[in-house]
């Protein structure tokens, strides 16, 4: 069964600091994996794509890399702001016979305090 | 720069109520999509339409019926409403059906007693 798992559930940090997320998952054939930020009350916004062949991306703050051997992601905020107090939820595409299945983890809640 | 709209924002039904979902995208994107999300859940598929005049069953597809009016708009249709549906629905939209950015909507809060 494809699943995608998130760690930690819950995290708070101070402004200013850094953190990363990780992202554990069983999909295959695997085709892509997401990152998207889901403010609360609004729907998940694309943060980064990656395909097999990219270990990793960035999008201003946030840097995802992924390392397909070990089926493991993670998300590297730096230099974090309150406005990214959010859910960071892991997406992970499989190839299937109609196109690409996408699984969703349940997501990683922070909470970034002055 | 709407991108998806979703409508209505809340709803309140009792059981064995009907009610539609309303959803439009303004990106003339060939694929849309409806997801639910409940507590502690990943985001699950319902139904998407990979392209107009094309749909297909999802993860949860059950006490659902979709509608690809014309490519800007994708509705969800509940016909009998059950407690179990209570959830947060999500209309997403892409280029295409393939490695793409999912463009999500704002959500509709259903509840149903």
């Amino acid at each position: 069964k494809n699943q995608v798992e998130q760690s930690p559930q819950s995290l708070i940090i101070l402004e200013g600091k850094n953190c990363t997320l990780q992202c554990n998952y069983t999909v295959s054939p695997f085709s892509n994996l997401r990152w998207y930020k889901q403010d609360t009350g609004r729907g998940p916004v694309s943060l980064t794509i990656m395909t097999f062949s990219e270990n990793t991306k960035s999008n201003g703050r946030y840097t995802a890399t992924l390392d397909a051997d070990t089926k493991q992601s993670s998300l590297h905020i730096t230099a974090s702001q309150l406005s990214d107090s959010a859910s960071y939820i892991c997406v992970v595409g499989g190839f299937t016979g109609g196109g690409n299945k996408l699984t969703f983890g349940t997501g990683t809640q922070l909470k970034v305090e002055l | 720069n709407a991108g998806v709209t979703q409508t209505p924002k809340f709803q309140v039904l009792k059981t064995g109520q009907s009610m539609t979902l309303q959803c439009a995208q303004d990106m003339n994107h060939n694929s849309m999509y409806w997801y639910r999300q409940d507590p502690g859940m990943g985001l699950r598929l319902i139904y998407y339409s990979a392209s107009e005049g094309t749909t297909d069953k999802g993860e949860v597809p059950n006490g659902y019926n979709v509608s690809r009016l014309n490519k800007r708009e994708f509705s969800l249709r509940l016909e009998s409403a059950a407690p179990s549906q209570t959830s947060v629905y999500f209309c997403a939209s892409s280029a295409g059906p393939g490695i793409n950015i999912q463009y999500f909507g704002a959500g509709t809060r259903l509840s149903v007693l």
